[in-house]
């Protein structure tokens, strides 16, 4: 069964670091989002990128996040310059776009550490 | 602000009994419902999931009803076995053409006691 996967599963940083996490969604899907889930908090969403552009963005995506499909299969998420507080999990998802078909898959996410 | 509530944070059931996991929702825009489970270190998994022009649908040993009226969903497992310990995540979409965007609830951690 076609499954998003991530790398890496643990990246531990600095803080003012960049960071790049990377995805490869269900390759079939047209949509793709990015989600975040701070340790005891709810899975809040990020980004979503279509045709590639991003499609809507939440609050906490300021420009310190950027999201990139660099080629025909990974989708990345950078994070400029990290801070304490972006430590989290980061989770990919996608969904084929369909009308009626709403079901993100998600990948098994990558634990962010800013030290 | 939070749209999609989930009030139980855990809850705790025999084997073989029926879960039940609940949920309400704020926002009337909101058109398709989803349940997704959670073991740790693991990403979310889709499990089961509803349109807002019904009140029912089946998978296996899970229901999941929606009452609009009332802004509320329930999960129902049946019957409950071990392996159905996890986090369980409410969500709710909304959206035009293939894009909803996706609002979650902060979970309930079920456990099934053998």
């Amino acid at each position: 069964e076609p499954e998003v996967t991530q790398t890496p599963s643990h990246q531990v940083t600095q803080m003012g670091q960049e960071v790049i996490l990377r995805c490869v969604p269900i390759s079939n899907h047209l949509y793709f989002y990015w989600y975040r889930q701070i340790l005891g908090q709810k899975v809040e969403f990020l980004v979503s990128f279509y045709n590639n552009e991003i499609s809507e963005k939440s609050e906490i995506f300021d420009d310190q996040f950027s999201v990139e499909r660099p080629d025909g299969s990974n989708f990345t998420l950078k994070i400029r310059s990290t801070k304490l507080e972006d430590s989290a999990m980061y989770f990919c998802a996608s969904s084929e776009g369909r009308v009626g078909y709403y079901e993100q898959y998600f990948g098994p996410g990558t634990r962010l550490t800013v030290t | 602000d939070q749209q999609v509530k989930q009030n139980s944070p855990s809850l705790s059931v025999q084997e073989g009994r029926i879960s039940i996991l609940n949920c309400d929702y704020t926002n009337s825009m909101f058109d398709y419902f989803l349940w997704y489970k959670k073991y740790p270190a693991e990403g979310p998994t889709f499990l089961i999931s509803i349109s807002s022009i019904k009140d029912k649908n089946e998978d296996g040993r899970f229901t999941v009803f929606l009452n609009k009226s009332a802004k509320h969903l329930s999960l129902h497992i049946v019957p409950s076995q071990p392996g159905d310990s996890a986090v369980y995540f409410c969500a709710a979409s909304a959206g035009s053409g293939g894009y909803q965007k996706v609002t979650f609830g902060i979970g309930t951690k079920l456990q099934v006691i053998p």
